[in-house]
């Protein structure tokens, strides 16, 4: 169960987008379509922003999006706001009923 | 109002045990299975351990199998996690959270986190 690759940090402006990258294997990003993205704002608890590779929970701004090729994930955010400023996990099924996160990525909003 | 509250955290030596709680409000507790999820000072998130719905399956992470145990009381819309043999590096805040998918699915995506608790493990 090794963490998926993120990179540590990525930034924008406000009104451009940013895409975060989550990189796995075969055994768990690869070889199934359960990949979610969590927000997590400084001493808050994470909040789940897209599941599924794609799908977007009620209330979740259509600015964020998900997608999946091969063994990497990504997150887009078009049209930075401030808000946006936050720590951005990914995790995945990895298979026999465990899960696994990636490192974290901070986005900073210039 | 949608609440999970986890206690329990605290001091505790190297070797010694803990058990956490996570009491669940404004779901239909028993219908979906619950999650505890990790996060040490400064890191990044660590998934730890799944209950099913009907608390008859439980599955671990590697970094714990053989010394937390994972059980929920449905009657009482409670889940726990007993840890033992604790070390240094279980330091950290500890979460309950609830999974996304209904009966006796998975989906491994975490839709409602608790607060957490933090368990700090030192001599």
């Amino acid at each position: 169960q090794s963490a998926l690759t993120q990179p540590r940090s990525v930034s924008g402006s406000p009104g451009q987008s940013v895409t975060i990258s989550c990189t796995g294997t075969s055994s768990d990003v690869g070889g199934y379509n359960y990949v979610s993205w969590y927000q997590q704002h400084p001493g808050k608890a994470p909040k789940l922003m897209i599941y599924d590779v794609s799908t977007r929970p009620s209330g979740v701004p259509d600015r964020f999006s998900g997608s999946k090729s091969g063994n990497t994930a990504s997150l887009t955010i078009s049209g930075l706001q401030a808000e946006d400023e936050a720590d951005y996990y990914c995790c995945s099924y990895a298979g026999s009923y465990t899960s696994v996160f990636g490192g974290g990525t901070k986005l900073t909003v210039l | 109002q949608v609440q999970l509250v986890e206690s329990g955290g605290g001091v505790v030596q190297p070797g010694r045990s803990l058990r956490l709680s996570c009491a669940a409000s404004g779901i239909t507790f028993n219908n979906y299975a619950m999650h505890w999820v990790r996060q040490a000072p400064g890191k990044g998130l660590e998934w730890v351990a799944v209950i099913s719905s009907d608390g008859r399956n439980k599955y671990y992470g590697d970094s714990v199998k053989g010394r937390f145990t994972i059980s929920r009381d449905n009657s009482k819309n409670t889940l726990s996690l007993q840890m033992n043999s604790l070390r240094a590096e279980d330091t950290a805040v500890y979460y309950c959270a609830k999974d996304r998918a209904s009966g006796s699915y998975y989906a491994f995506a975490f839709d409602i986190w608790g607060q957490g608790t933090m368990v700090s493990v030192s001599s």
